[in-house]
């Protein structure tokens, strides 16, 4: 029962339009909702999160929107630059949980020039 | 700040043989974790440890062990290794305030084969 899911494996977007990139989860109890990038060869690293208390969070050009009704959770990047291209990974927690994280198996970005 | 340092970054392993993975951190985070990513995937949490001392198993933590005897290492075993553990690991590090608020910091990962 795979908790968090990340239904695109892949995404190719043109350089300055916007990506979106999607995520659903089954478990309600879930506080926090991260996600990370990754680039080849190198550990993920953390983008942006957002509390279940909240619907919306906006850091610079990423912005991610929470429907808990619907369980979903997207990742907006505007404009899309070339650098953008990388796996990115959306991650959910627990407060009482000792900071685990459940991730979603990634969704390849490709931002073309 | 080195932050969260993996060696070795790479190793070819034959069946049944063992070996430790090693993970360090510098900065002063109390959580610690080692994941396994499989081609495609994301990442399973094999072990995880709140403190030193203390470890605990997450999803996958069959063929592994642990242990944590000071903050900052947080070394992973594999014995007798399996083809099944070919796979890139990843130890990760979080600040323990505020819970699941907390992002974690990442190493680069070691990419292991075993033939």
């Amino acid at each position: 029962d795979q908790q968090v899911k990340q239904n695109s494996p892949s995404l190719s977007v043109q350089e300055g339009r916007i990506s979106i990139l999607n995520c659903d989860y089954t478990n309600s109890m879930f506080d926090y909702f991260l996600w990370y990038k990754k680039y080849p060869a190198e550990g993920p690293t953390f983008l942006i999160s957002i509390s279940s208390i909240k619907d919306k969070n906006e850091d610079g050009r990423f912005t991610v929107f929470l429907n808990k009704s619907a369980k979903h959770l997207s990742l907006h990047i505007v404009p899309s630059q070339p650098g953008d291209s990388a796996v990115y990974f959306c991650a959910a927690s627990r407060n009482t949980n000792a900071g685990k994280s459940t991730f979603g198996d990634g969704t390849t970005l490709t931002v073309k020039p | 700040n080195a932050g969260v340092t993996q060696t070795p970054k790479f190793r070819i392993l034959k069946i049944g043989q063992s070996m430790t993975l090693q993970c360090a951190q510098d900065m002063n985070h109390n959580y610690m974790y080692w994941y396994r990513q499989d081609p495609g995937m994301g990442l399973k949490l094999i072990y995880y440890s709140v403190g030193a001392g203390i470890t605990d198993k997450g999803e996958v933590p069959n063929g592994y062990n642990v242990s944590r005897s000071t903050t900052e290492d947080f070394p992973l075993r594999l014995e007798l290794a399996a083809p099944s553990q070919t796979s890139v690991y990843f130890c990760a590090s979080s600040y323990s305030g505020q819970g699941g608020s907390q992002p974690q910091h990442f190493g680069d990962g070691t990419r292991l084969s075993i033939l």
